[in-house]
């Protein structure tokens, strides 16, 4: 079973619309990031998130993190077009000495301009 | 530009034919690691390295696969032997061993063709 699970796979919004992607880990989080990607390009880190209940925003994108659902939520207010892509969750689920990332499938975003 | 870099960034070869990949990390970055990413899934570890000492292996890495980092600063990836199902792109990554969990930086990949 996938460790991260994101929703939704994908995503078609028309531009100016909010949305949201959620990243929900089966297992104990040590650390949680957002990445974006483009199609056959490598990932650009948008965000991480450590502590419950932090929030971070970047321009018009925040990150959430709920601890205890073991949970972060990426949203994005006004879509444009430039905020199409992949939007990855990775995530740290080992203790200390593991520094291997964990990554969901993925959420595929397209904004209509 | 002082990101993490990676060459070449396209790779086709015919089975049976051994591919080297190399990554430059950023300059400062004591870490580096190196992941695998087929279409429409994320990236999957592959491998690890503090320094010049690589200090996790996924079972992903198989006995065809060897990276290195001789001087601590830029890695190489071997594959031996390509199968077809070795076709992904090879994505490289680096942090800095400030805290226990920082950001990964990533390259641009490495996109292999297996024939």
């Amino acid at each position: 079973s996938q460790e991260l699970e994101q929703s939704p796979q994908s995503l078609i919004v028309q531009e100016g619309k909010n949305l949201t992607i959620n990243c929900t880990s089966s297992k104990t989080l040590y650390g949680l990031y957002w990445y974006k990607q483009k199609y056959g390009e490598g990932l650009i880190f948008l965000m991480m998130l450590q502590k419950g209940g932090e929030e971070k925003s970047h321009e018009k994108i925040t990150a959430k993190l709920d601890e205890k659902k073991q949970q972060s939520s990426l949203h994005i207010t006004a879509s444009q077009p430039s905020h199409a892509g992949i939007y990855l969750c990775g995530a740290y689920h080992s203790g200390a000495g593991s520094y291997q990332l964990t990554f969901g499938k993925g959420t595929k975003l397209s904004v209509i301009p | 530009d002082t990101g993490v870099s990676q060459d070449p960034r396209h790779k086709i070869t015919k089975r049976g034919q051994n591919v080297t990949f190399r990554c430059d990390p950023i300059s400062e970055h004591n870490r580096l690691y190196w992941y695998r990413q087929t279409l429409g899934q994320g990236p999957e570890f592959l491998t690890y390295f503090q320094n010049e000492a690589q200090l996790e292996k996924s079972r992903l890495l198989s006995d065809r696969f060897s990276a290195e980092r001789p001087k601590g600063s830029f890695s190489t990836l071997e594959i031996q032997r390509t199968e077809q199902g070795d076709s992904a792109m090879y994505l490289c990554a680096s942090s800095s061993g400030l805290n226990s969990y920082n950001e990964q930086f990533f390259g641009p990949g490495t996109r292999l063709t297996v024939l």
